[in-house]
């Protein structure tokens, strides 16, 4: 148990659904990111917030909307997703009261059919 | 951009034995480098990080060195263990990860 709380642990969605991912930290952590992971390819970093500020985009699809009302929670808002979506999506948090150690949630697991 | 990379992909070990997994990165200038554990369908623990005015940190069997120099991190396993099977990443600076070594040990 990290800290990080990250909903559903498993989705499956079609095509022309509507879904979020939900990330919860209560580590009081300032920073929080949202990474894929597809298999057999390096964690990919798709957004960083910072003080609830967007501070990185990686060229993500905006068919990928992330929002993050608090320092506490990141949502991952999905429409119109491809089946090449389909993966691991984590969510990390990071403070310097945790001496700027990453925290991983364990992950939603996204099937797009 | 930042590029890291981890030799080797895969490596399988018998137990009680002493490895070394590499890390290496492009950009010097980074402030710190994390070395993490993912157990098949998990997150990622947290295993070391050092801050880049560091050399070394040391948690149990496991020892990671930094050489910010040459851009290269080492994570030494001592005495390796069945339970030490996963995939190790390391992640420089801001969260840019390598590929990852999966270990296996073998009883």
């Amino acid at each position: 148990e990290t800290g990080v709380t990250q909903t559903p642990r498993h989705l499956v969605m079609g095509m022309t659904n509507k879904k979020s991912l939900k990330c919860e930290q209560h580590l009081g952590h300032n920073a929080m990111y949202w990474y894929k992971q597809s298999a057999k390819k390096p964690l990919e970093l798709m957004f960083v917030y910072n003080f609830k500020e967007q501070t990185e985009n990686n060229s993500v699809p905006s068919r990928f909307s992330p929002e993050c009302p608090n320092s506490s929670h990141l949502f991952l808002h999905l429409h119109t997703l491809q089946p090449e979506d389909s993966a691991l999506y984590l969510c990390a948090s990071r403070g310097p009261n945790s001496g700027n150690t990453i925290y991983f949630g364990e992950g939603s697991w996204l099937t797009v059919v | 951009k930042q590029e890291v990379t981890q030799i080797p992909a895969a490596l399988s070990v018998p137990e009680g034995e002493n490895l070394v997994l590499n890390c290496s990165f492009t950009d010097s200038a980074i402030y710190n480098l994390q070395w993490f554990r993912q157990d098949p369908g998990k997150g990622l623990t947290s295993l070391l990080l050092i801050q880049s005015s560091q050399r070394e940190q040391t948690s149990g069997r496991l020892n990671a060195s930094l050489d910010k120099s040459s851009g290269r991190s080492t994570l030494y396993i001592a005495a390796s263990q069945p339970g030490d099977s996963a995939t190790y990443l390391c992640a420089v600076g801001d969260m840019r990860f390598g590929a990852g070594t999966r270990l296996t040990v073998k009883p």
